[in-house]
């Protein structure tokens, strides 16, 4: 069965350095996503994009995320600078159609130090 | 802004017990979906809901969709350890844009 995979499955940084975070959606899906949780917290929508471009973003997406869909499979999160409000689970999702389900990948656990 | 509340934010019921639990929007919804996130895991998608006052069964869980499209409960009959889990509702809005409720932490005693 098709899944969304995310690298790597954790990730330890320094204050103020840079992170990608990587998703690989499922192949012939459309609409991509970046949530994050933190520790015993709710998913907080971060992302959406679909055709190449951002759809919707949330306030906490400011100047310091960015989003990339650099080939055919690939979607990254950026983050420029991280903060130590940064550490969370980073979720990926991907779904086919407009009104279809979201399969989300098995996150990413980043930890700011 | 748009909010989608979820209550109770925890529930502990004894094996054999019913669960339910709530989800209510701000706004009117264009769907929404559940889903269960297992300890340590990520959500799974569950059901989706569209239609005013729709109701769905998946063998002990039922899903409601309120007559205003603003509200939407899942129930679980005669629950069992494997269905501990956070629960999540996520309405669609009119602007094609999700917001997850804060979930339902259930937690079944054996």
């Amino acid at each position: 069965e098709p899944e969304v995979t995310q690298t790597p499955s954790h990730q330890v940084t320094q204050m103020g350095q840079e992170v990608i975070l990587r998703c690989v959606p499922i192949s012939n899906h459309l609409y991509f996503y970046w949530y994050r949780q933190i520790l015993g917290q709710k998913v907080e929508f971060l992302v959406s994009f679909y055709n190449n471009e951002i759809s919707e973003k949330s306030e906490i997406f400011d100047d310091q995320f960015s989003v990339e869909r650099p080939d055919g499979s690939n979607f990254t999160l950026k983050i420029r600078s991280t903060k130590l409000e940064d550490s969370a689970m980073y979720f990926c999702a991907s779904k086919g159609g407009e009104r279809d389900e979201q399969f989300f990948g098995p996150g990413t656990r980043l930890t700011v130090l | 802004g748009q909010q989608v509340m979820q209550i109770p934010q925890y529930q502990h019921v004894q094996e054999g017990e019913d669960f339910t639990t709530y989800c209510n929007s701000s706004t009117t919804l264009s769907n929404i979906q559940w889903y269960k996130q297992r300890p340590g895991g990520h959500p799974v998608f569950l059901i989706q809901l569209v239609k005013s006052g729709e109701v769905k069964k998946q063998k002990r869980l039922t899903f409601q969709f309120g007559e205003a499209k603003k509200n939407s409960s899942l129930h679980i009959t005669a629950t069992q350890t494997t269905d501990v889990g956070t629960y999540f509702c996520a309405g669609l809005n009119n602007f094609n844009k999700f917001y997850f409720g804060s979930g339902t932490k259930l937690n079944v005693k054996p």
